[in-house]
């Protein structure tokens, strides 16, 4: 299986501020990358996938990269309702793996 | 507007079967790989397996597939997950999602169930 290490765990923020989230697979897994944000109480949704690509609906503030073989969630200007959990998984190879999860607050 | 809703959770004893199941509406059901991902209650995400669009192939995490059947019923419009022989560490919400393009096996979750819980215990 792909091993996920995603970082921080967790990571507390203030308002305005650019937040950065980052997965490292243990493996190549190309663009195969997709990132979810989960809101207390709520069922994860999809941000970005195939590692940069936006979902329909989300902010534009949310955007993805990938550098060698390391990929990277960017909120720019943190908003109140940013705050929850996101993870990343990766839909390489079977069985698709997500991150370990980084739990975001407002400082 | 897609909507994934699941039912059939609820507090079962150790060894136990159970059948999650997963009614689907707002799209045609028939055309899309489906999947079950798990959240424990420390919160680690773990995908389960999925479904061809016309439910002539799965795929198991390892770990699960001696013990979870995933299904489906393309005229009602309904996605299965079979539990047996459950254990504590199967505790968790269980959310059944989508891919986003029809006839494709999916590489991300673009649509995702409200999710419901399962707990394991004597």
């Amino acid at each position: 299986d792909i091993q996920m290490t995603q970082s921080p765990a967790s990571l507390s923020a203030s308002l305005e501020e650019i937040v950065t989230i980052t997965c490292q697979p243990s493996q190549d897994i190309g663009n195969y990358l997709s990132w979810y944000q989960q809101k207390p109480g709520k069922s994860p949704q999809l941000l970005i996938h195939s590692a940069t690509s936006l979902a329909d609906g989300v902010p534009s503030r949310f955007s993805g990269s990938r550098s060698g073989t390391q990929y990277s969630l960017k909120i720019n200007r943190l908003q109140v309702e940013d705050t929850g959990i996101y993870y990343c998984l990766q839909g390489y190879s079977a069985p698709w793996t997500f991150g370990g999860g980084t739990k975001l607050e407002l400082k | 507007e897609v909507q994934l809703v699941e039912s059939g959770g609820g507090l079962v004893k150790p060894g136990a079967s159970l059948k999650l199941s997963c009614v689907a509406s707002g799209f045609t059901f028939s055309d899309y790989w489906m999947s079950w991902v798990r959240q424990t209650p420390g919160k680690t995400m773990e995908w389960i397996g999925d479904i061809k669009y016309d439910g002539s192939y799965t795929n198991y995490a390892p770990s699960l597939k001696n013990r979870f059947t995933i299904s489906r019923d393309n005229a009602k419009s309904t996605l299965y997950l079979q539990m047996s022989n459950v254990r504590s560490e199967d505790t968790a919400t269980y959310y059944c999602t989508s891919g986003e393009y029809p006839g494709i096996r999916g590489n991300w979750f673009a649509y995702w169930g409200q999710g419901t819980l399962v707990t394991v215990s004597s």
